[in-house]
């Protein structure tokens, strides 16, 4: 079956520190990949997604990026964080347009910036 | 992008009441989808509408997908504190279904 991981659960970090958030997926191949924020009480903003190894698509222009090394590897990153960044980070997977499923969520990573 | 938007945004209910959440598309949808998120957790589906008026029941859930496929309903029967959570409705762009819009959320908080 497929599972998907991500971590950490938990990062509190300072202003204009750097940041990396891997999202590793197991179980399937050549999934569609998704990186989403969650401010809190809020709904799910969708940030990036891809379709493949290096092709990246991103939905809002901001302080992050995102890159797949591998075909199962999402990475989302920051140069320098802000306030604003904090939020639940959820990286999610699915099957794409051929295939119309639905999300997988991983656990998610709660990113306070302090 | 693609608008989704839900209402109400919170709803206290006490144990035993019904509840509703609405989803408003601003744009016609392919299919959308019905996501749960508990306290602290991650979403997870529910179930994906498709077809122009359809309705769907899981046990006391029931969900409805408008004719004109712009807008949805999700309806629970005499709530239960562990119907607590936050539930979302996604939409993709069209029918790109590489990219999927999640609405605002109706936060449900029921009360024993």
């Amino acid at each position: 079956s497929q599972t998907i991981h991500q971590w950490p659960a938990t990062l509190v970090q300072p202003v204009g520190s750097p940041l990396s958030l891997e999202c590793t997926v197991e179980g399937t191949s050549n999934p569609n990949l998704y990186w989403y924020r969650q401010a809190a009480g809020r709904g799910l903003q969708l940030l990036f997604y891809s379709v493949g190894i290096g092709q990246i698509s991103s939905e809002v222009p901001q302080n992050l990026s995102a890159s797949r090394p591998q075909d199962r590897q999402f990475i989302l990153s920051s140069k320098k964080l802000l306030l604003s960044d904090s939020g639940f980070y959820l990286c999610a997977w699915g099957g794409g347009w051929d295939m119309n499923t639905e999300a997988f969520f991983g656990q998610g990573t709660r990113l306070t910036v302090v | 992008g693609q608008q989704v938007m839900q209402i109400p945004q919170y709803q206290h209910v006490q144990e035993g009441e019904d509840f509703t959440t609405y989803c408003n598309s601003s744009t016609t949808l392919s299919n959308i989808q019905w996501y749960k998120q508990r306290p602290g957790g991650h979403p997870v589906f529910l179930i994906q509408l498709v077809k122009s008026g359809e309705v769907k029941k899981q046990k006391r859930l029931t969900f409805q997908f408008g004719e004109a496929k712009k807008n949805s309903s999700l309806h629970i029967t005499a709530t239960q504190t562990t119907d607590v959570g936050t539930y979302f409705c996604a939409g993709p762009e069209g029918y790109n279904f590489n990219k999927f819009y999640f609405g605002s959320g109706t936060k449900l908080n029921v009360k024993p």
